[in-house]
């Protein structure tokens, strides 16, 4: 079984600052990691996944994650935020079945002017 | 373009009424699945289907039912069964059913009066 852990449902940011949402894992195999973007009342987009190849991944928008096995974290980042970033983030894991994805409780992140 | 299409966005329905959740993918992609979202709460397995004809109970499936007679629909009916049906609700679709890589519709949004 695997379960994942979003430290902070709510994170602030000015504009222009660093974007850090974190995200830290249990899986019991070598997981699939993802971080998923959800703007209000809409589908989830998919940000960037972690699928054993390189440790840092880069996704849309700026965004990357770094995957660190010996600390079980996939965290989230983004070296300026820009207004448009305000959205809820999701990380999410598998195993490798879509069936057994299990997503973290999201959190919202608010960039400040 | 490609994507996934809910519908409606919104809908209302009365206590005890059964409600059919429309989705249709353009992606050609064999799995799709449901999903449920309440503030909080991340998303939770409805339903899933692997290939047409074939359909399997996710971890809340209790109250609900689907239907997959083609490829690219896979309606969800929110049965009166179902105590409490108020939710976001998410239809999603994957290309290869080994990943957790999934395609987001914009969501319907169901409110029990």
């Amino acid at each position: 079984a695997q379960s994942v852990t979003q430290l902070g449902s709510h994170v602030s940011v000015s504009e222009g600052a660093l974007v850090l949402l974190r995200c830290n894992y249990s899986s019991s195999v070598p997981p699939y990691l993802f971080w998923y973007v959800q703007y209000p009342n809409q589908g989830l987009q998919l940000l960037l996944k972690y699928t054993s190849a390189a440790t840092l991944v880069k996704g849309i928008n700026g965004f990357e994650a770094e995957f660190k096995k010996s600390e079980t974290s996939f965290h989230l980042t983004k070296p300026s935020a820009h207004m448009s970033d305000a959205a809820e983030y999701f990380c999410a894991v598998s195993p490798g079945s879509a069936r057994q994805l299990t997503f973290g409780s999201g959190t919202q992140l608010t960039v400040l002017p | 373009d490609g994507g996934i299409t809910q519908s409606p966005k919104y809908l209302f329905r009365k206590e005890g009424q059964n409600v059919t959740l429309s989705c249709e993918q353009n992606l050609n992609h064999d799995a799709m699945y449901w999903y449920r979202q309440d503030p909080g709460q991340g998303l939770r397995l409805i339903y899933y289907s692997q290939i047409v004809n074939d359909f399997q109970k996710g971890d809340i499936a209790e109250g609900y039912s689907v239907s997959r007679e083609k490829k690219e629909s896979f309606p969800l009916t929110v049965t009166s069964a179902q105590k409490n049906p108020t939710a976001f609700y998410l239809c999603a679709s994957s290309a290869v059913v080994g990943t957790g890589e999934l395609f987001f519709g914009e969501g319907s949004r169901l409110t029990v009066l």
